[in-house]
Formats: C-alpha cells, structure tokens, sequence
C-alpha cells in the first residue's frame, strides 16, 4: 500500500467554523507533512512531523493547528480561517524525516467564506 | 525570490516525439534534485531524482540531466505519450536529499495524439 488518502476532498467554511483535516498513510513512514498550495504557485511547506513530534513550524498562523495521534494519522485543524486560506492543502510521508522522495496525497481543496 | 524556476508555464508535444522540460536553480547549497508529476484531482508523484554527483539518470523513458555549473537541470521524455500528459513539478532539497523540498511552479505537459 503505497498510498496517502485525505479527508474530505473539498471543504467549504466560514470564517468562524472550527473545522478538521485528515490525513492516513499505512508504508510506516516516519514523517509526516502538511503543504499549502495557490493556483499555479509551487507547494509551500506548513509543518513536518517526525516519530510524531512536530519537529518543523514554517512561521504558519495560529489558526492552522496540526496534531499527529499516531504513526499513521496526521490532522491540521482549522479554526478562524481567512478567505486567503482557501487553497489545495496536502499531505505527504517519508520513510525518514525531510526525505525529498515523498508520498503525497490527493489533496483537500478549501475554500473559506 | 524563487530558488527553483521553471520559466515554462506549459509545453505541447506530439505523441512519440521527445518532451524537454527545464529547471533553474539559484541556491547552492541545493544538492539533490527531483521530478514530481501531478495529474489533476491527486497528489504530486515521484517520478525521477538525481544527485549532484551524477550528471544523468535514467529510469526507462525518463532521463534527468543535470548541469551544476549552469544550475540547470531538464527531464527528458522519450517517447512522449499522451498518457505523460501532465503538471511537472521540478524540486531541489540540500544536505543530499534530507533537507526541506523546494518546488518550482511547475510546467504543464500536453502530449496530443
């Protein structure tokens, strides 16, 4: 099983919703990591998780909130986006941490109103 | 300033012939280089990578070069099929390939039949 899923695929909120998402994988990578990217720009790094502990912040808001529960789960919770939130946020794992070669899920495309 | 530009926002290529798609780099310190592809609706894929200690690698019809003196690198598909078609993503990390990605913008590929 090499694949990353996300959950859900498209997520519409509000500015003031408290939202969640999902992230699995099942390779026993030890990394874990959250991007964010605009149309037509490049995926941005948001957090890295290594043996689940945050071990990078790339200076992101507060009101994005990733949490690692186990091994194999990586969520980013969201709580008083901004319309400039909205974007294509993914999910990636590597067997080490910070490897270039990583896996990367479909995506949640979101959208904050 | 971006460290990894691909100047090609997009290329069209006939099915059979050679698709070249090409890669800047500004930083130095970059010793590993990666391709992703993304098809649209899921997650970036690794596809091919090479160190800065070889000048080509070659996975069946995919072939990087690599010129460190002019930082540039190009991925090379032969023959192109329509099934290629997508975005392609170029990516550099230091510390040999153990270091946080950077991304270009992307080029997207359209191989016609």
């Amino acid at each position: 099983d090499t694949e990353v899923t996300q959950t859900p695929k498209h997520l519409v909120m509000g500015m003031t919703n408290k939202k969640s998402l999902k992230c699995e994988q099942h390779m026993g990578h030890r990394a874990m990591y959250w991007y964010k990217q605009k149309a037509k720009k490049p995926p941005e790094l948001m957090f890295v998780y290594s043996y689940e502990k945050l071990s990078i912040n790339e200076s992101v808001p507060s009101r994005f909130s990733p949490e690692c529960p186990n091994s194999s789960l990586l969520n980013l919770h969201l709580h008083a986006l901004q319309p400039e939130d909205s974007a294509l946020y993914l999910c990636a794992s590597s067997q080490r941490f910070q490897s270039a070669e990583q896996y990367f899920g479909p995506g949640t495309r979101l959208t904050v109103t | 300033d971006q460290q990894v530009k691909q100047n090609s926002p997009s290329l069209s290529v006939q099915e059979g012939r050679i698709s070249i798609l090409n890669c800047d780099y500004t930083n130095s310190m970059f010793d590993y280089f990666l391709w992703y592809k993304k098809y649209p609706a899921e997650g970036p894929t690794f596809l091919i990578s090479i160190s800065s200690i070889k000048d080509k690698n070659e996975d069946g019809r995919f072939t990087v070069f690599l010129n460190k003196s002019a930082k540039h690198l190009s991925l090379h598909i032969v023959p192109s099929q329509p099934g290629d078609s997508a975005v392609y993503f170029c990516a550099a990390s230091g510390d040999s390939g153990y270091s946080t990605l950077t991304f270009g913008k992307g080029t997207m590929l359209l191989v016609s039949p």
